[in-house]
This record gives C-alpha cells, sequence and structure tokens, in this order.
C-alpha cells in the first residue's frame, strides 16, 4: 500500500528565509508523488507532481521538490518565503487508482 | 465550466436528516473523485467515476453514504440519517484522463457539512 507521512504539522518561517517542508513516502510500485497548497476556504491546488521524469522537480509560486529514492523523501522547498505562502501543504503519492494525501502541514509565515 | 463547481459551499444539517451534495466537473473530464476532509486532517479518498461507472467506493465510510454520476457529468454524494461524525468538507475532482494520478486532480472548493 501507497502511503505518505509529513513531518510537521506546523511549520513558522520569516518572511524571505528558506522554506523546508518534509514529506516521505512509501510505495510497492514506482511513486508518483505530488505536493498541493490549499488556501482557507478552497479547494486544493497542484503545485508540482513527480512522475519518473527529472528528479529536481519545479512548481508554481517558486517551489520546488526533489525526489531521493534513497531517503524515500520528496520534500518542498523555496528559497524566500513570502506572506502569501501561509496556507496548508499536502504531500501526496498516487495508489491503485486515486491519490492518497497526508495530513498536512500549516506553513505560517513571520512579517 | 472553467473549474469543479460544488453546491451547496456550506450545509447545516441536523442530525438524522438526508443531504445530498453535488459536484459539476470541468467538461469532458473523465474522472471524478470525492474526498472526506475532516477538520485539521488531509483529505480521505471516498469514491472514483469513470464517467458513469463507479469504479472505486472502497473509502464510503458507511452504507448511508451513496454516490451517483448517472450521465457521466455532474455528480451527487448522498448522505442518509447524517451523523455528527459526518461533519466534514468534501470535496471533488476532476480530471481528463483515466490515468488520473498521473495528471492530479482539478478540485472545487467543496461543501462544508456541519450536523447538529
Amino acid at each position: 500500500a501507497q502511503s505518505v507521512t509529513q513531518l510537521g504539522s506546523h511549520v513558522s518561517v520569516s518572511e524571505g528565509a528558506l522554506v523546508l517542508l518534509r514529506c516521505n513516502y512509501s510505495s510497492s510500485v514506482p511513486p508518483y508523488l505530488f505536493w498541493y497548497v490549499q488556501y482557507p476556504n478552497q479547494g486544493l491546488q497542484l503545485l508540482l507532481k513527480y512522475t519518473s521524469a527529472a528528479t529536481l522537480v519545479k512548481g508554481i509560486n517558486g517551489f520546488e521538490a526533489e525526489f531521493k529514492k534513497s531517503e524515500t523523501s520528496f520534500h518542498l522547498t523555496k528559497p524566500s518565503a513570502h506572506m502569501s505562502d501561509a496556507a496548508e501543504y499536502f504531500c501526496a503519492v498516487r495508489g491503485d487508482d486515486k491519490i492518497i494525501f497526508g495530513k498536512g502541514t500549516r506553513l505560517h509565515i513571520l512579517p | 465550466g472553467a473549474g469543479v463547481s460544488q453546491s451547496p459551499r456550506y450545509k447545516v444539517a441536523k442530525r438524522g436528516q438526508d443531504v445530498a451534495l453535488r459536484c459539476d466537473p470541468i467538461s469532458g473530464h473523465v474522472s471524478l473523485f470525492w474526498y472526506q476532509q475532516a477538520l485539521g486532517q488531509g483529505p480521505e479518498f471516498l469514491t472514483y467515476f469513470q464517467n458513469e461507472a463507479q469504479l472505486d467506493k472502497s473509502g464510503l465510510p458507511s452504507d448511508r453514504f451513496f454516490a451517483e454520476r448517472p450521465e457521466g457529468s455532474v455528480s451527487t454524494l448522498k448522505i442518509q440519517r447524517t451523523q455528527q461524525e459526518d461533519s466534514a468538507v468534501y470535496l471533488c475532482a476532476s480530471s481528463l484522463a483515466q490515468g488520473a494520478y498521473y495528471y492530479g486532480y482539478t478540485f472545487g472548493s467543496g461543501t462544508r457539512l456541519t450536523v447538529v
């Protein structure tokens, strides 16, 4: 069975600082991995996805993630946080016929 | 339409009441998914349609939950005899392709159900 574990339910960073949100996955098949963002009272928006091409994946809003098979990780980073990045972030992995989500990490941006 | 539309946006139901939640996917999208998101949690899979066929309903928590997509476009999630633990945001997502996980989904804004 496939699953993801997000480390840290809340992460706080200062505006302009590096953002690092951690995700580890478990998959019995070659994984397809995703990061989604959810703003308050909205649905989920796809930030980026890994589908077995390049291991460094660039997404929208300056985010990127690196697939590391040896560490079973797919951490999300952004070099410089902006106030508008405050939201809930979900790591996800493909299941048999659906996407399986982690529990989420709420990102707080400190002025 | 331009995006996935869900209605109503908010629903308050008395315990024991039946509710129906509607999802209007992006035109032409083959795959449609329902997820349940409890407060402070990630979305949990409920059910999946490919056109009008319900291919996976393994996530429906009980036989009080029922979903349909009779013409392969609009879908309705029905919850009978609602209970307090049904309170959550119900998210609908659609995807153009059959291999939906490859492309990711387009999500609606959800219906927030509160059972009192």
